[in-house]
């Protein structure tokens, strides 16, 4: 089975545009999560979508937003980008999405806001 | 708030060493445990994961323990190599859906 894949893997944005990255999750999972990861904050829950729907939230501001299609891929969008918003966005899929499945992660995309 | 904490934060020994990772969490009413190994600059390989339930799994050389009651967790590493050499990640599922939460990492390496 193909891995979780990202897309694009980097990019470079100054501040005030916006992004979108990509998501594609191994076949048969419906369940997407994204996290962010910096070097001063760790790795961070973003969102979580399960059959097109957002079901939980991290604590991030209204510019984080996501989106989820009927084939299970799933797209983050931040909106008026800040310095800060430099990181690695990481998706993760699972299967169902419950706690106790294992969590597969893709490469990542690093986003660099000039 | 769950919080997750791994000591130490960065590890060095000599190839051939056994190792332990620690990792603790504030919240007893998880789901899972699992651990994670991350490459520089890449995303997250999963190394183990322990239901709540369990108190151990194990994977080649490498064994995880669990104790919820008292909110901690181990990754044993035997007879460490070269090419262990990562950052290992602990993440804790508080919820019924797959939210994790992360320690902040152990960064290990191994020397020849």
């Amino acid at each position: 089975k193909a891995g979780v894949t990202q897309t694009p893997r980097y990019l470079i944005k100054t501040r005030g545009q916006q992004v979108t990255l990509s998501c594609s999750p191994i076949s048969g999972h419906r369940s997407v999560s994204w996290y962010q990861q910096t070097p001063g904050q760790g790795l961070q829950f973003l969102f979580e979508y399960f059959s097109e729907t957002q079901r939980n939230k991290g604590n991030f501001p209204g510019r984080f937003s996501g989106r989820q299609f009927s084939n299970s891929r799933s797209e983050m969008n931040v909106s008026t980008l800040e310095l800060g918003d430099s990181a690695l966005y990481l998706c993760a899929s699972s299967g169902q999405g419950y706690g106790q499945e294992t969590q597969y992660f893709g490469p990542g995309t690093r986003l660099l806001v000039l | 708030k769950q919080e997750v904490t791994q000591i130490p934060a960065a590890l060095s020994v000599p190839e051939g060493e056994n190792l332990v990772l620690n990792c603790s969490f504030t919240d007893s009413a998880i789901y899972n445990l699992q651990w994670f190994r991350q490459d520089p600059g890449k995303g997250l390989t999963s190394l183990l994961l322990i239901q709540s339930s369990q108190r151990e799994q194990t994977s080649g050389r490498l064994n995880a323990s669990l104790d919820k009651s008292s909110g901690r967790s181990t990754l044993y590493i035997a007879a460490s190599q070269p090419g262990d050499s990562a950052t290992y990640l602990c993440a804790v599922s508080g919820s019924g859906y797959s939210t994790l939460t992360f320690g902040k990492g152990t960064m290990l390496l191994v020397s020849p």
